[in-house]
């Protein structure tokens, strides 16, 4: 099985928020992301968090990180139409391998 | 500063040919890793490399190839195209620096078709 899992969609109503959700089974992860995809473009990282963290917050975004359950999540305060995208999580361990999620796609409805 | 950037930006090529993606990093930053990204399989580590040497190598087959200049400058050649090979190949810049592991900054892609 994958080591980082996403659910494929989520759909929001402008104005709502968002809260993508991301599993992991790497205990030895150092840091968690979450990159943005929009259509036909490369990967724009977003956030990304150290192991030791719970939570960081950055403006709309605010990441999770529960290290026991290896759950992660992105939070996406007054969700806007620009915010429809691919969100991949990802996560690294020492050794700089990096994995990744195969994408939440979020649509977000006016 | 700049970010990271890939020449060409589209590709299309018939099976059998082989074709050379470029990878220029952020200023400073050591080390260029290459991913393949396809609606199936998602996204796919292809390489790593750092001060002109492989560090790091994902699960395909040889020919998929790469190299680092001194500039950190990368290229990924990939012979004998099959359809399989049409993906968005993505680049990575990070400074690399052992010890920890830093943050990527991923390039725009190339997109590959292969007719």
């Amino acid at each position: 099985g994958e080591d980082v899992e996403q659910s494929l969609f989520l759909s929001v109503r402008e104005g709502d928020s968002s809260v993508i959700n991301c599993t992991y089974t790497d205990s030895s992860s150092t840091y968690l992301y979450w990159y943005k995809q929009e259509p036909g473009a490369g990967l724009q990282l977003l956030t990304y968090i150290f192991s030791n963290m719970d939570m960081k917050q950055d403006q709309r975004l605010t990441v999770l990180l529960n290290k026991k359950d290896k759950h992660l999540s992105l939070r996406i305060a007054d969700t806007q139409t620009g915010d429809s995208a691919i969100y991949f999580c990802a996560e690294s361990t020492d050794n700089n391998d990096m994995r990744f999620g195969a994408g939440t796609r979020l649509t977000v409805k006016p | 500063k700049a970010g990271v950037t890939q020449t060409p930006r589209y590709l299309i090529k018939t099976r059998g040919q082989q074709v050379t993606l470029s990878c220029s990093p952020i200023s400073g930053h050591r080390s260029v890793s290459w991913y393949q990204q396809t609606p199936g399989q998602g996204l796919q580590f292809l390489f790593e490399y750092f001060s002109e040497t492989q560090r790091n190598k994902g699960n395909f087959p040889g020919r998929f190839s790469g190299r680092q200049f001194s500039n950190s400058r990368s290229e990924m050649n990939v012979s004998t195209l099959e359809l399989g090979d049409s993906a968005l190949y993505l680049c990575a810049s990070s400074r690399g620096t052992s010890g920890y592991t830093d943050t990527q900054y991923f390039g725009p892609g190339t997109r590959l078709t292969v007719l």
